[in-house]
């Protein structure tokens, strides 16, 4: 059964700090791991798609990598805002299976003006 | 059924028809989620319902795309006019809806939407 780990569990940092959120699973065999955001009260919002081939995805100030072999993802922030506070939630998509989702226990980050 | 249920599995549809997918989440949760998964893709979410609260439907992705939630259990997400870039796996997923982001998604098995 896959088991997806955020650690940490909050963070609350100052503006403009860089940081980084963990991911960890622990059944490598994946199709691809996604990280999301979600805000109080509201759906889920993609950030970046890792594919299985793949080592790291960029979009703007964030940064995802996949080591599949360590089982591991990391999402980097860089100069982090206020706007930045949501709670971060990785997935990973299991190898042959659309409904295959195991969705990581999340990170709420706060980030301080 | 105990599980998240989703009609029709398959659905094979004309460009330009519109189209219907049905979903029955786990009896006694109040969040349920509508997400698509196009081909090599991953997911892409698209409405959440929680409640009796107004929906979230900040991830739809035009105007033609639009979902009900009756009497807070079944969910019926339709898409008009549908284009070729419509076709994708509708997944829908329940939840307890406790408040707290973390609570366990179930997720049905799908419907698998062919726009021809």
């Amino acid at each position: 059964k896959q088991e997806v780990t955020q650690i940490p569990a909050a963070l609350s940092v100052p503006e403009g700090e860089n940081l980084v959120l963990n991911c960890s699973f622990t059944d490598s065999a994946i199709y691809n791991l996604q990280w999301f955001r979600q805000d109080p009260g509201k759906g889920l919002t993609s950030l970046l798609l890792i594919q299985s081939s793949q080592r790291e995805q960029t979009s703007g100030r964030l940064n995802a990598s996949l080591d599949k072999s360590s089982g591991r993802s990391t999402l980097y922030i860089a100069a982090s805002q206020p706007g930045d506070s949501a709670t971060y939630l990785c997935a990973v998509i299991k190898s042959g299976g659309y409904q295959k989702v195991t969705f990581g226990t999340g990170t709420k980050l706060q980030v301080i003006p | 059924g105990a599980g998240v249920s989703q009609s029709p599995s398959n659905k094979v549809t004309e460009k330009g028809k519109d189209v219907e997918l049905r979903c029955d989440p786990i009896s006694g949760h109040t969040a349920l989620y509508w997400y698509r998964q196009s081909l090599g893709q991953g997911l892409e979410f698209l409405i959440y319902f929680q409640g009796n609260s107004a929906p979230d439907k900040s991830g739809l992705p035009s105007d033609r795309f639009s979902a009900e939630r009756t009497g807070g259990s079944v969910s019926t997400l339709t898409i008009q006019r549908t284009q070729q870039e419509d076709s994708a796996v509708y997944l829908c997923a329940s939840s307890l809806g406790r408040g707290r982001v973390t609570d366990t998604q179930y997720f049905g098995p799908g419907t698998r939407l062919t726009v021809l």
